[in-house]
């Protein structure tokens, strides 16, 4: 069946530090979304890609999907304690979720 | 405040009981979802609605049942056929398929 498989698992990082994740699925999605969980809270929308090679940025944060879309990508750049949570992608169309890479910033 | 509500936060079933799941929306959205989160998990679809009166199973439904009766209410129901269902539950919603989904609170159930 249709996968999105989402690596890594978990990221440590220094704040200040930057962090990718990578969401990569068996089939050509129609578009992407994704969403950010806090812990013990609920994901909530981050933004949706729906171009082929579109990139978006909001603030620290950029979002890419691939030419062939198939893949995409979140970066976080200069990680604050405020981005601590779990990032989802998610291919809304097909209704298959990546399993999640979690954020932590180290002490 | 339109939204999503869920309730109750925490509930506590006893085994070889059937317990039912509120989900209420007011944001006038035709689509909504049941996922089951587990403690380090992703989401997984447990059934889906597009329409009033019309749903479809996800990928794990066994065990649970739904009704889509109003448009703004779709509760789920996690019956004794269920063999593990502590798990944290969230409903969802969206305006249409490519839309994005607007979160409940989410409720945790524990089976005691």
């Amino acid at each position: 069946g249709q996968q999105v498989m989402q690596i890594p698992q978990y990221q440590h990082v220094q704040e200040g530090e930057d962090f990718t994740t990578y969401c990569n699925s068996s089939t050509t999605l129609s578009n992407i979304q994704w969403y950010k969980q806090r812990p013990g809270g609920h994901p909530v929308f981050l933004i949706q890609l729906v171009k082929s090679g579109e990139v978006k940025k909001q603030k620290r944060l950029t979002f890419q999907f691939g030419e062939a879309k198939k893949n995409s990508s979140l970066h976080i750049t200069a990680t604050q304690t405020t981005d601590v949570g779990t990032y989802f992608c998610y291919g809304n169309y097909q209704l298959i979720w990546g399993a999640g890479t979690k954020l932590i910033i180290k002490p | 405040d339109g939204g999503i509500t869920q309730s109750p936060k925490y509930l506590f079933r006893k085994e070889g009981q059937n317990v039912t799941l509120s989900c209420e929306q007011n944001l006038n959205h035709d689509a909504m979802y049941w996922y089951r989160q587990d403690p380090g998990q992703g989401l997984r679809l447990i059934y889906y609605s597009q329409i009033v009166n019309d749903f479809q199973k996800g990928d794990i439904a066994e065990g649970y049942s739904v009704s889509r009766e109003k448009k703004e209410s779709f509760p789920l129901t996690v019956t004794s056929a269920q063999k593990n269902p502590t798990a944290f539950y969230l409903c969802a919603s969206s305006a249409g398929y490519r839309t994005e989904a607007f979160f409940g609170q989410g409720t945790r159930l524990t089976v005691v």
